[in-house]
């Protein structure tokens, strides 16, 4: 079992709709944990940075951390075109990172 | 924000030659770097983290004499694979640590051929 499971997808959604991109995991000790995005051939961009269980949101992004299920979720209010791109959670105890294997998201105009 | 720079951003080399890429932190000092690998589709996969003025620290199953890491000053470390074979193509990626979050390189595009 990886530690960390994220849906590949693809996922297509039309513009404007809410976008929901989940990942769980197995290692109660992530403490960390993050959503980045990337576009094609390009490194990854943080989105989002949430320590322990709880909400954040930022703009149209709002991450939720529930460390009782080992469950994270991102989502995307209002998607614009701009927005597809591939989407990895990140999450970590210390110094490594762990990812995701990200979901490849397309925003229909 | 900090900023990541990787160069160069795509390589093409014949096999058995030897490439260097090179990760610089523009405007911070980055005390650790990290070197992953990311096939088509899949997720990032951590190979070393160093540490400026120390040996880096490998991975499980990643070749320390194939993939030298170099981390020499604290805005810059280097990934030289050595003797590349086909295999080796890949998107090599790095990120650099300061006092506040990661942040990526662009990535590094190796065709071996």
């Amino acid at each position: 079992q990886k530690e960390v499971e994220q849906d590949p997808g693809p996922l297509s959604v039309p513009e404007g709709a809410i976008v929901s991109l989940n990942c769980t995991y197995s290692n109660s000790a992530f403490q960390y944990f993050m959503w980045y995005r990337q576009y094609s051939r390009k490194g990854p961009e943080l989105l989002m940075y949430t320590y322990s269980s709880g909400n954040k949101e930022d703009g149209r992004f709002t991450a939720q951390v529930d460390k009782s299920s080992k469950y994270i979720s991102l989502f995307i209010r209002d998607s614009q075109p701009s927005d597809s791109a591939t989407y990895l959670c990140a999450m970590s105890a210390g110094e490594k990172l762990t990812f995701g294997t990200g979901t490849r998201l397309t925003i229909i105009p | 924000g900090a900023v990541v720079s990787q160069h160069p951003s795509r390589v093409i080399c014949k096999s058995g030659t030897s490439v260097k890429i090179e990760c610089r932190s523009l405007d911070f000092q980055a005390t650790t770097m990290f070197w992953y690998r990311q096939f088509p589709k899949q997720s990032l996969m951590l190979m070393a983290t160093s540490n400026e003025g120390s040996k880096a620290t490998y991975e499980q199953g990643v070749e320390k004499d194939k993939f030298l890491i170099n981390h020499a000053s604290l805005t810059l470390s280097t990934l030289t694979v050595t003797s590349a074979h086909p295999e080796d193509s890949s998107f090599y990626i790095c990120s650099a640590r300061g006092v506040g979050e990661t942040t990526f390189g662009s990535g590094t595009r190796l065709t071996v051929v």
